[in-house]
């Protein structure tokens, strides 16, 4: 089915581990983001992606770095975890202006 | 920060009733789209509306949008007991690179 893959889809890790996220899309899209989803605080972006190889921050990238090799691929990386990115994360593509997104199903990360 | 916030942020009908959510956003937009999300799943495109538009319907979906009021709206008629989700409205803004802005949404429970 098309659409947009994230793995995995629950992790735990101890402060300090490393660890990165995957989405992959089928669609062709030109445009990649991952957002966090905090509870009562709606989504917030973390970092986006206009096309392969570049990327770009968005509202809170601090303690992420992302990168997009190929352009179905848009991995999201967090160097050293801090309990403080407990969170849901979501990987979203679109086509561009005036086209919905299509969201994965999300990776619901832990970091004790 | 948040672009748009969500009014009320939680609504409880019955069955068959209608379903009414606000929207309110800050800055100049392209595009604004309303997601659903059902507990523990990713976000699902419901409906895009432009800035040159006032309203639209799909299905049993009808959103108004009134860019002098910088406000939108989502109608859902004849609720059933499976629209039980939460819904967000997120806008594009008309200047700078196409990325969702979220609000933090509005929980709807429709009891049979």
């Amino acid at each position: 089915n098309a659409g947009v893959t994230q793995t995995p889809k629950f992790r735990v890790l101890k402060t300090g581990q490393s660890m990165t996220l995957l989405c992959a899309q089928d669609m062709n899209h030109e445009y990649m983001y991952w957002y966090r989803q905090d509870p009562g605080m709606g989504l917030r972006l973390i970092h986006y992606s206009v096309g392969e190889g570049t990327t770009a921050k968005g509202e809170v990238p601090d303690g992420y770095n992302v990168s997009r090799l190929k352009k179905q691929n848009f991995l999201l990386g967090l160097e050293s975890a801090a309990p403080s990115q407990t969170s849901v994360y979501f990987c979203a593509s679109t086509y561009g202006f005036g086209y919905g997104y299509t969201f994965g199903s999300g990776t619901r990360l832990t970091v004790v | 920060s948040q672009q748009g916030e969500e009014d009320p942020q939680a609504l409880s009908i019955q069955e068959g009733e209608n379903a009414t959510m606000n929207c309110s956003y800050k800055t100049s937009i392209n595009n604004l789209q309303w997601y659903r999300q059902n507990s523990g799943r990713g976000l699902v495109h419901l409906i895009l509306i432009r800035s040159n538009e006032r309203e639209k319907h799909s299905g049993r979906l009808r959103v108004t949008l009134d860019t002098s009021k910088k406000s939108s709206s989502l109608l859902i008629t004849a609720s059933r007991a499976a629209d039980t989700a939460s819904y967000f409205c997120a806008t594009v803004a008309n200047t700078g690179f196409q990325k969702l802005v979220f609000g933090t949404g509005t929980r709807l429970l429709v009891s049979p």
